[in-house]
């Protein structure tokens, strides 16, 4: 079965910083993996995906993350903070090419300081 | 177009009370799933239906929870004799032929008292 760590429940940067969120997974296959934004009150959006091919991937926000197999992670960042970015993100990890129930980390809390 | 819907937006209900929650998920997507939302246990995968395809239930907590998916497009997930335990946020998802990007509705929040 999969699973995926975030370290860290809450992280706080400062305007215009780097951010950076871990998330390390387990999988017995080839993973596909997922980093979620949920927003106050509002539902789950997708911030990018990796599937297969280039292990760097670019999403919506200008945030990316990669897919480094030998440490299994794939850890999400973003070069500089904006305050629209405080919100709650998640790590997912399907190993059926998604097309089963997708398992999240426990989420990071991000704050961004003014 | 239109998003993956899901009603009630809010659901108060009492201890032992059934209650049954509504998804519509986007035209054309074959592939719906709920999640439950909760502070104690994070995000975690209920049941998943796949076009005519018997249905992964393998999330589902007890025998109490249960749902269906009619024509292939809207679930209705029911939870019967409500325990306090229950109150999450229920989140419902879809995405096209079950492979890639799951969209996902903006949840329903049940408070059972």
């Amino acid at each position: 079965a999969q699973s995926v760590t975030q370290l860290g429940s809450h992280v706080s940067v400062s305007e215009g910083a780097l951010v950076l969120l871990r998330c390390n997974y387990s999988s017995s296959v080839p993973p596909y993996l997922f980093w979620y934004v949920q927003y106050p009150n509002q539902g789950l959006q997708l911030l990018l995906k990796y599937t297969t091919g280039a292990t760097l991937v670019k999403g919506i926000n200008g945030f990316e993350a990669e897919f480094k197999k030998s440490e299994t992670s794939f850890h999400l960042t973003k070069p500089s903070a904006h305050m629209s970015d405080a919100a709650e993100y998640f790590c997912a990890v399907s190993d059926r090419g998604g097309a089963d129930g997708l398992t999240f980390g426990k989420g990071t809390h991000l704050i961004i300081q003014p | 177009g239109a998003g993956v819907s899901q009603s009630p937006s809010n659901k108060v209900t009492e201890k032992g009370k059934d209650v049954e929650l509504r998804c519509d998920p986007i035209s054309g997507h074959t592939a719906l799933y709920w999640y439950r939302q909760s502070l104690g246990q994070g995000l975690e995968f209920l049941i998943y239906f796949q076009g005519n395809s018997a249905p992964d239930k393998s999330g589902l907590p007890s025998d109490r929870f249960s749902a269906e998916r009619t024509g292939g497009s809207v679930s209705t997930l029911t939870i019967q004799r409500t325990q306090q335990e229950d109150s999450a946020v229920y989140l419902c998802a879809s995405s096209y032929i079950g492979v890639g990007e799951q969209f996902f509705g903006p949840g329903t929040r049940l408070t059972v008292l």
